[in-house]
C-alpha cells in the first residue's frame, strides 16, 4: 500500500511560469515532509521541508504548502527555470526526518523554453 | 566538504552471486540510511543506523539482505544469492544526527544489475 502518492508522473511548464507539484499521503502519523530533486545518474538533493505544525514554508523560489486535513502537500516553484527540469520526490517521516523516509514515485518536471 | 560517496558506481552480477555495496557517509554524520530505487518506483527505505544503537532493519525485503556499519562510519550492504528482482539503484544517505528536523544527504547510488 503506497503511503505517499505523486499522481502526476510528469509535468511540463513554460519557463517563467509557476510549477505546482502535488503529493498526497495516507498515514496520519507522518509529521515531517520533504521535497527532493533528482537529476539523472545523481542522488536526490534536498530542496525544502515542512513540519506538520506549519502550513507553509518558503525558501527563495520554492514554497511548500501543507494541508493536514486533506493529507496533501504541494511544491510551488516561481518562476520556473530551465535548471529546474528534474524528477521531484515527495517524502514523509514519522520521526521528524530522523527515521527512514517514505517516498512517492516522483514527478518528472520539464521546463520548456 | 566531501559528500556521501558510494562504490562501486555500477555492478553487474549473475543470479545467485553475493554482492557488497559500500557507503562512506559525510564526516561527522552519525546517522546512515540505505534505500533502493527500482525502475519506475520511488525510493524504498531498507535500513537505518544511528550511532551505536541497534539498526532499524524494518525495511529489509528479505533475509538475503544485511548491512553493517563499522566504527560508526563506513557501511556495507550485502545481498546474498542475488535475484533478478534485486536489480535497482541502491542509495545511501547520511544525516548529522538522529534528532528531529534533520536533512538526509544522498550519495550518487550504486546501479546493480542482476543477470
Amino acid at each position: 500500500d503506497q503511503q505517499v502518492k505523486q499522481n502526476s508522473p510528469s509535468l511540463s511548464v513554460q519557463e517563467g511560469r509557476i510549477s505546482i507539484l502535488n503529493c498526497d499521503y495516507t498515514n496520519s502519523m507522518f509529521d515531517y515532509f520533504l521535497w527532493y530533486k533528482k537529476y539523472p545518474a545523481e542522488g536526490p538533493t534536498f530542496l525544502i521541508s515542512i513540519s506538520s505544525i506549519k502550513d507553509k514554508n518558503e525558501d527563495g523560489r520554492f514554497t511548500v504548502f501543507l494541508n493536514k486535513s486533506a493529507k496533501h502537500l504541494s511544491l510551488h516553484i516561481v518562476p520556473s527555470q530551465p535548471g529546474d527540469s528534474a524528477v521531484y520526490f515527495c517524502a514523509a517521516s514519522k520521526g521528524g526526518g530522523a527515521d527512514g523516509l517514505t517516498f512517492g514515485k516522483g514527478t518528472h518536471l520539464i521546463i520548456q523554453p | 566538504g566531501a559528500g556521501v560517496s558510494q562504490s562501486p558506481s555500477n555492478k553487474v552480477t549473475e543470479k545467485g552471486k553475493d554482492v557488497e555495496l559500500r557507503c562512506d557517509p559525510i564526516s561527522g554524520h552519525t546517522a546512515l540510511y540505505w534505500y533502493r530505487q527500482s525502475l519506475g518506483q520511488g525510493l524504498e527505505f531498507l535500513i537505518y543506523f544511528q550511532g551505536n544503537s541497534a539498526p532499524d532493519k524494518s525495511g529489509l525485503p528479505s533475509d538475503r539482505f544485511s548491512a553493517e556499519r563499522t566504527g560508526g562510519s563506513v557501511s556495507t550492504l550485502t545481498i546474498q544469492r542475488t535475484q533478478q528482482e534485486d536489480s535497482a539503484v541502491y542509495l545511501c544517505a547520511s544525516s548529522r544526527s538522529g534528532r528531529t528536523r534533520v536533512t538526509q544527504y544522498f550519495g550518487p547510488g550504486t546501479r546493480l544489475l542482476v543477470l
